[in-house]
């Protein structure tokens, strides 16, 4: 069966840290990739995705990812965090419109 | 501004009960979609639909029924109620699209006692 793994389940920065998150899946077909974040008390949105081409994609508010195939993964990067990045990230693949999210990383950045 | 709603926004109900949460999408998006929340396990899908009168289930089917009447509204119903349901559910919707970028509600906590 598919899956994805998120295997930082909490992770603690300093602001002005760099980030990264990993996001690994189990699947050697078409991909579709998504990171998707949930703000304390809000909905999920969408942070970046990736579809096909350029394997570097960046997201709003300064985050990117890297696609590489070879290792079925699409970790998440940051250079600089803020506090107001606090927050879980959900890693998720779509295969054939089957969408599978992982378990998720919850961010704090101390101020 | 296109939205979705879901309602109501928390519940508390008791083991047995049936209870309906609802979901409503002004995106006059084709698919809808039903994950339930929970730590450990991020989001699971429960249901979905990709249009009117079609109905899917997901990875956590069991204990859930959906049905879809109209584009904008995709209700979950839990015949009979356990406290395993205690979660955080949520709708989501997307285009008629291979892609499936999804658009979520704030979501339903059900606690169920």
């Amino acid at each position: 069966a598919q899956s994805v793994s998120q295997h930082n389940h909490h992770v603690i920065l300093s602001e002005a840290a760099s980030l990264e998150l990993g996001c690994n899946y189990s699947y050697g077909g078409t991909v579709n990739l998504f990171w998707y974040v949930q703000y304390p008390g809000q909905h999920l949105q969408l942070l970046l995705k990736y579809f096909s081409g350029d394997p570097l994609v960046k997201g709003i508010k300064g985050f990117e990812a890297e696609f590489i195939k070879s290792k079925f993964s699409f970790n998440l990067r940051k250079p600089s965090v803020q506090w107001s990045d606090t927050a879980e990230y959900f890693c998720a693949v779509n295969i054939n419109n089957d969408m599978r999210f992982g378990a998720g990383t919850r961010l704090t950045v101390k101020p | 501004d296109a939205e979705i709603t879901q309602s109501p926004r928390h519940k508390i109900t008791e083991t047995g009960r049936q209870v309906t949460l609802a979901c409503h999408q002004t995106w006059n998006h084709n698919n809808m979609f039903w994950y339930r929340q929970d730590l450990g396990h991020g989001l699971r899908l429960i249901h979905y639909s990709y249009g009117v009168q079609d109905t899917n289930k997901g990875e956590v089917s069991d204990g859930y029924s959906v049905s879809r009447s109209n584009t904008e509204d995709l209700p979950l119903t839990l015949e009979s109620a356990a406290s395993s349901q205690t979660s955080v559910y949520f709708c989501a919707s997307s285009e008629n699209s291979g892609a499936n970028v999804l658009t979520f509600g704030a979501g339903s906590r059900l606690t169920v006692l």
